[in-house]
């Protein structure tokens, strides 16, 4: 079962920051936190992920909160191509059978003009 | 194109047909997997092979079987499927299944989309 909680769906107007929330209070010590999207009907892409530090690439930030318990994923100026399922995921990263990639329902994020 | 390519993109097939899914990932990775994402449904995984050899068989029924014949390739061979099989298969690989690297993770191919009449 998926260790994470999202909400079903958001909308964000284009250009604005879209913030996506993720509650994963049963987290543990090695486990990362994963983001992926989905775009309808292509396979899931990478967007970012962390242990315990916020983390920022070309797409994305992930703010992880001190406990650990939750997360959020920032988009900073949303676009219609950024309309997508956004996927919270939490993932062992130290042994070899402990590390696969287990989806849940995600967030429907939809962008409006 | 992410480096995992996926053949055919749509599929459609009789109950009594044999067909088979095709996956190569141009990527070096040691790992691959095939999910399954029916409508409406969040992604399942179904198997994980790693360096050849299957890890991972998540409860699938036998109709589907998997083949891993090297590390760049990946099949899924299918036989007297049920509508209810119907779904978009996804192919997946990475650089091995515990890792972690800033090295992007999973990279997905584009699926194929299969129908079951």
């Amino acid at each position: 079962d998926a260790k994470t909680t999202q909400p079903p769906s958001m909308d964000c107007a284009e250009g604005r920051a879209a913030n996506l929330p993720c509650n994963h209070s049963t987290i543990s010590g090695n486990e990362y936190v994963y983001w992926y999207r989905q775009i309808h009907s292509q396979g899931p892409q990478y967007i970012i992920h962390g242990l315990k530090n916020n983390e920022t690439n070309e797409m994305a930030s992930l703010i992880i909160t001190e406990d650990r318990k939750s997360s959020t994923l920032i988009l900073p100026h949303a676009t219609l191509r950024d309309t997508a399922v956004y996927y919270c995921i939490v993932r062992e990263g130290s042994s070899n059978q402990g590390g696969k990639l287990i989806f849940g329902q995600g967030t429907e994020l939809s962008v409006k003009p | 194109e992410t480096g995992v390519t996926q053949t055919p993109r749509h599929l459609v097939m009789g109950m009594t047909n044999k067909k088979s899914l095709k996956c190569e990932q141009h990527l070096g990775h040691n790992a691959m997997y095939w999910y399954k994402q029916s409508a409406k449904k969040p992604l399942e995984l179904m198997f994980v092979y790693s360096l050849e050899e299957r890890v991972e068989n998540n409860s699938v029924p036998s109709r589907f079987s998997p083949e891993c014949p090297n590390s760049s390739h990946l099949f899924l061979h299918l036989h007297t499927l049920q509508p209810e099989d119907s779904a978009l298969y996804l192919c997946a690989s990475s650089r091995g299944v515990g890792w972690t690297g800033r090295i992007y993770g999973y990279t997905f191919g584009s699926g194929t989309r299969l129908t079951v009449v």
